[in-house]
């Protein structure tokens, strides 16, 4: 079975400051994909991200940068300089490589409130 | 293109009554999946969909019944609805399953009195 923890509810940090949001995931399979969503208080689900097992290397966009290390099973998730418009609930996800039984599941979300 | 659609945004419906959220995606993609969202607790999936006439039970299906007519829509049925159906429903899809990402609708809100 798949689980992802996002031990993390809820964080409060002033706007400039730097986050980071984890995501620690359990699976059986070797290959797998791990991703990140962003639901600003609008309440849609904006893609952020996607990431394969085979592929360990750290990503940037922008001030978003990703950490994926299988030695720990994590993908945690850097704002750099946060700005008001990042206080969303964050949801990380993992589903199987492929197959018509991978389907996604999700963390319960991280809230992220900047404060100005 | 219009990506993921869904209708209502949002609905107030009596305990027993029953309705039909649409959801239709532009974007020709083959798989269509049901989650809803209740507080805190993250999404779970209801039903999905591998493709026009063929679907399958999610982690929560109890209470809802899908349809897959066509590559485009994607209909979540409640029958006799009930108090914890309260909750935001959202529709997703994918070219294929897996890997591919998953693109979701805006959501429909739904509130059982």
């Amino acid at each position: 079975a798949q689980k992802v923890t996002q031990a993390q509810t809820e964080i409060s940090v002033v706007e400039k400051e730097d986050v980071t949001l984890d995501c620690v995931y359990e699976t059986r399979d070797t290959t797998y994909y791990l991703f990140w969503y962003k639901q600003p208080p609008s309440g849609e689900l904006v893609f952020l991200i996607r990431r394969n097992s085979f592929d360990e290397q750290n990503e940037i966009s922008g001030r978003y940068s990703w950490n994926f290390q299988k030695s720990t099973s994590s993908f945690n998730f850097t704002i750099t300089a946060s700005q008001v418009v990042d206080s969303a609930v964050y949801f990380c996800a993992l589903t199987k490589y492929t197959g018509a039984n991978s389907k996604l599941t999700f963390g319960k979300g991280i809230t992220l409130s900047v404060r100005p | 293109n219009a990506g993921v659609t869904q209708t209502p945004k949002f609905r107030i419906l009596k305990i027993g009554q029953s309705m039909t959220l649409q959801c239709t995606q532009d974007m020709n993609h083959n798989y269509m999946y049901w989650y809803r969202q209740d507080p805190g607790m993250g999404l779970k999936l209801i039903y999905y969909s591998v493709g026009a006439g063929i679907t399958d039970k999610g982690e929560v299906p109890n209470g809802y019944n899908v349809s897959r007519s066509t590559t485009e829509d994607f209909p979540l049925r409640l029958e006799l609805a009930a108090p914890s159906q309260t909750s935001v429903y959202f529709c997703a899809s994918s070219y294929d399953t897996g890997r591919e990402t998953q693109y979701f609708g805006p959501g429909t809100r739904l509130l059982v009195l």
